[in-house]
């Protein structure tokens, strides 16, 4: 069974500029989450879809942020324009059920603001 | 808003047996506690997760006080494959009934030769 997979693995972009994250979840994972750690500090929860519904967006640091899934399968996470302090990795995470069940990560995506 | 505490480091031997504990005060009664594994690169992995008393499974042992305020995650002797980073992720009230996931901040373990 394949895994949680995120596209791509690494990005660099220059201030301003637009950038979309994809994350393709386990199948059948109604729940998907999406992360974020910036350099030094913790991962910080962003949002979680329960199929193509936001359940929990409170982690979404501004209005920069549009996150969707269509369909309730993948999700994308687009940032536009991006900042220098959005640098950082973006974990993608599903489960099968919400709150404390086990998630499985994806590899993460690298983001490089310059 | 309440958040895990856990130790920043911790350094160990291969062969011996590792505790990592983790306080959580705000904890929901009905959300179960969770620790995860990471390597550099790498996504957080699941290790270990229960709701109260002791867990085992192949890798690891969950230890939970009756109050569930805090948790320990047990690595019994680690080889050097077990250098990490050990998250603990446990689930918070937030208004209107829904649990917010939180991760600690993370203990970073060195196993030395």
């Amino acid at each position: 069974e394949a895994g949680v997979t995120q596209f791509p693995s690494h990005s660099v972009i220059e201030k301003g500029q637009t950038v979309t994250l994809r994350c393709d979840p386990i199948s059948g994972h109604d729940n998907l989450y999406w992360y974020r750690r910036v350099m030094g500090k913790e991962i910080k929860f962003l949002l979680h879809f329960v199929k193509e519904s936001k359940q929990d967006e409170s982690g979404m640091p501004n209005n920069r942020f549009l996150a969707e899934r269509t369909g309730g399968t993948y999700s994308t996470l687009k940032v536009q324009p991006a900042e220098l302090e959005d640098s950082g990795v973006y974990f993608c995470a599903s489960s099968l059920r919400p709150g404390g069940d086990e998630q499985y990560f994806g590899p993460g995506t690298r983001l490089t603001v310059t | 808003l309440a958040k895990t505490t856990q130790p920043i480091s911790m350094d160990s031997y291969e062969g011996q047996e590792v505790n990592i504990t983790c306080s959580h005060n705000n904890i929901a009664t009905n959300d179960y506690i969770t620790w995860y594994q990471q390597f550099p690169s790498q996504g957080p992995r699941f290790i270990i997760q229960g709701y109260k008393t002791k867990v085992t499974n192949e890798v690891a042992s969950l230890f939970i006080p009756a109050d569930r305020k805090s948790s320990t995650l047990s690595l019994p002797r680690v080889s050097l494959s077990d250098t990490a980073v050990y998250y603990c992720l446990v689930g918070f009230p937030v208004s209107g009934g829904y649990n917010k996931l939180i991760f600690g901040a993370g203990t970073r373990l060195a196993v030395h030769p």
